[in-house]
């Protein structure tokens, strides 16, 4: 299994570009969900999904957009970058709802928006 | 909204030395979730509480919850290069379990 794939690894993009980042799980998961990572500032959420067809908005869901077709699939768009949103994108995903259950990572997306 | 502060930001040990490291919520948590990134990779589960007053360990890693679970602890006894990344605790909105908030996380590093 390849766990959760995230792509690209890299990403620049100028100001007002738009750009999709993709997430896909192998392990059948319910759960999905974006954060970004900034120094100092933890991880925060963006938008989450507990199943497809159904999502959710997280902590800093504004200049994001997301859905779920599928199960396996969970692509975040951004639909006109700024630069305040240069930062480290990690989607996760987990087996079920609920907090029971640990998050699985994919490897991130560095994104900079110039 | 909850806040989940996690305390100290940085903490610098010479190999051997113990480690610890702290989180606090503002509202009482259901459990609690602990996670180790390396430098440059991405964050992976370490363990979760979910008792009060619960306290699990793993090898040389302690983890604790607190007595009200608005707070707790991860220690690390003698602590080796390989222990080197930065630890975040995270728990569920009391209204929302499906929204995990983090804190901000502690970056620990080993001078061998």
């Amino acid at each position: 299994n390849a766990g959760v794939t995230q792509t690209p690894k890299f990403q620049v993009l100028k100001t007002g570009q738009s750009m999709t980042l993709q997430c896909a799980q192998d392990m059948n998961h319910e759960y999905m969900s974006w954060y970004r990572q900034d120094p100092g500032m933890g991880l925060r959420l963006i938008h989450y999904s507990v199943g497809a067809g159904i999502t959710d908005q997280g902590e800093v869901p504004n200049g994001y957009n997301v859905s779920r077709s599928t199960t396996e699939d969970f692509p975040l768009r951004l639909l006109s970058a700024a630069p305040s949103q240069t930062s480290v994108y990690f989607c996760a995903s987990r087996i079920g709802q609920g907090a029971g259950s640990p998050l699985h990572f994919g490897n991130g997306t560095r994104l900079t928006v110039t | 909204g909850q806040q989940v502060m996690q305390i100290p930001q940085y903490q610098h040990v010479q190999e051997g030395e113990d480690f610890t490291t702290y989180c606090n919520s503002s509202t009482t948590l259901s459990n609690i979730q602990w996670y180790k990134q390396r430098p440059g990779g991405h964050p992976v589960f370490l363990i979760q509480l979910v008792k009060s007053g619960e306290v699990k360990k793993q090898k040389r890693l302690t983890f604790q919850f607190g007595e009200a679970k608005k707070n707790s602890s991860l220690h690390i006894t003698a602590t080796q290069t390989t222990d080197v990344g930065t630890y975040f605790c995270a728990g569920p909105m009391p209204a929302n379990n499906n929204d995990m908030r983090f804190g901000a996380g502690t970056r620990l590093t080993v001078k061998p």
